[in-house]
């Protein structure tokens, strides 16, 4: 149980396009739910925190108009790489909070953009 | 505001020794510990926490881990290494603050030898 599904697992675009991975909860409800990146060789960095039908709290540095997050539902959420360049490059991790477990997270199986 | 450091970007075991992955953290609260294990080009996968009680954790795949307040550490380990436990393990830590926010350890990657 609790298991996030996301996709892409890999794309590859041109830059200056945008690129969506969608994070969806298959059997739960998820109200909150998690954007991370990571860079090769290192660790997780979060992004942002979005709560359903509300909008998402991003973190210091991260530029919220060039990563959209949309979390309009309880099962979806979806993070938009807007105007990617290659330096957008990296592996995308979302993960959902499990209902009724404080600290009981499932993260997706993630993404890995490729812009050139 | 909470951090965890891993001691050893890279630790190198042969098969069936013991696997010891170190974890410290800093937090002004009591913390909430974590181990995470991922897979090249996956997500990370829950080893096993700590979040109140008993100290010593007992996780999936025959990994534990200790909480030591006074040493501020939650090493991980394993009796005996198995060439399946080859990965990348994270270490996070949170605290009870409602945010539910991580902070994770920049990783240790285990590599095995037959």
């Amino acid at each position: 149980g609790a298991v996030v599904s996301q996709h892409p697992s890999w794309v590859i675009c041109k830059s200056g396009t945008s690129v969506k991975i969608e994070c969806r909860s298959l059997d739960f409800q998820a109200t909150t739910m998690f954007w991370y990146r990571q860079f090769p060789k290192q660790s997780l960095m979060l992004m942002a925190t979005s709560n359903e039908g509300s909008k998402a709290t991003y973190e210091q540095g991260v530029e919220k108009d060039k990563f959209l997050i949309n979390h309009a539902s309880l099962t979806l959420s979806t993070l938009t790489v807007t105007s990617a360049h290659p330096e957008d490059s990296s592996f995308y991790i979302c993960s959902a909070k499990i209902p009724g477990f404080n600290y009981g997270y499932t993260f997706g199986s993630g993404t890995r953009l490729t812009v050139v | 505001a909470q951090s965890v450091t891993q001691l050893g970007s890279h630790v190198s075991v042969s098969e069936g020794a013991l696997v010891l992955l170190r974890c410290n953290y800093s937090s002004s609260v009591p913390p909430y510990l974590f181990w995470y294990v991922q897979y090249p080009n996956q997500g990370l996968q829950l080893l096993l926490k700590y979040t109140t009680g008993a100290t010593l954790v007992k996780g999936i795949n025959g990994f534990e881990a200790e909480f030591k307040k006074s040493e501020t550490s939650f090493h991980l380990t394993k009796p005996s290494a198995h060439m399946s436990d080859a990965a990348e393990y994270f270490c996070a830590v949170t605290v009870s603050s409602g945010t539910y926010k991580y902070i994770f350890g920049t990783g240790t990657r285990l590599k095995v030898l037959a």
